[in-house]
């Protein structure tokens, strides 16, 4: 059964950095799409980033240039870096599996792990 | 606000049925496959229909998905007190090569 384990959350200053991890079983991060989601208190989840199996990685605007994808392929685990954290970086982030098409990762997303929960305040 | 735009809350008694709509535009529903997940409270989305109108193993036929020009539609049947969660469409836009939810719809099942 595939797992995604994510971890790292908690209570952060405005402008501090964190990060999140997770953690895969039964799947190979380094061999899928991978996303990460986040989603505010009350509100849909929003799309953050997808990484391709060769390495590269896609930013929404809203984190581009302050979060950063990384990858550790010998612990199959997924990294989020959040660096300059806004209150409305608050939100449960949520690390998927995303299965893709004619080389795009655009079909759906197929695992979810349980969410960390990153909380910006002062 | 949302680029996927779906009713807030739709409700119904027990067995019976809803519809929820999903809709967007040719650059992301018209031209890409929908997905829905189901939100239990206090859990992650699960996947509940990917590729327009096909279920993973496990979900019930009660659960049906369509897509028709640039919106989609969630069906459920037989509602269950255990159908009462939050309801997300997804897809990809491909003019901004990037994800899009739905602003997602909460059950009631009366």
């Amino acid at each position: 059964e595939v797992q995604l384990v994510e971890s790292g959350g908690g209570l952060i200053h405005p402008g501090g950095s964190l990060r999140l991890s997770c953690a895969a079983s039964e799947l190979v991060v380094s061999r899928t799409y991978m996303s990460w989601v986040r989603q505010a208190p009350g509100k849909g989840p929003e799309w953050l980033s997808v990484t391709y199996s060769g390495g590269d990685t896609f930013y929404a605007d809203s984190v581009k240039g302050r979060f950063t994808v990384s990858r550790d392929n010998s612990k199959n685990t997924l990294h989020l870096q959040m660096t300059s954290l806004r209150a409305e970086d608050t939100a449960v982030y949520y690390c998927a599996r995303v299965i893709g098409f004619g080389g795009v990762p655009n079909r759906y997303f197929e695992y979810w792990g349980q969410g960390t929960l990153v909380t910006v305040s002062s | 606000q949302s680029v996927l735009t779906q009713p807030p809350s739709v409700s119904a008694a027990p067995g019976q049925k809803v519809t929820i709509s999903c809709s967007g535009s040719s650059s992301n529903i018209g031209n890409n496959y929908v997905s829905w997940y189901q939100q239990l409270p206090g859990t992650a989305p699960k996947l509940l229909i990917y590729d327009n109108d096909n279920r993973p193993s496990g979900i019930p036929d009660r659960f049906s998905g369509s897509k028709s020009g640039t919106s989609a539609n969630l069906g459920i049947t037989g509602l269950q007190t255990g159908d009462e969660a939050d309801y997300y469409c997804a897809t990809w836009d491909s003019s901004l090569n990037t994800w899009m939810f739905g602003g997602g719809t909460r059950l009631t099942v009366l």
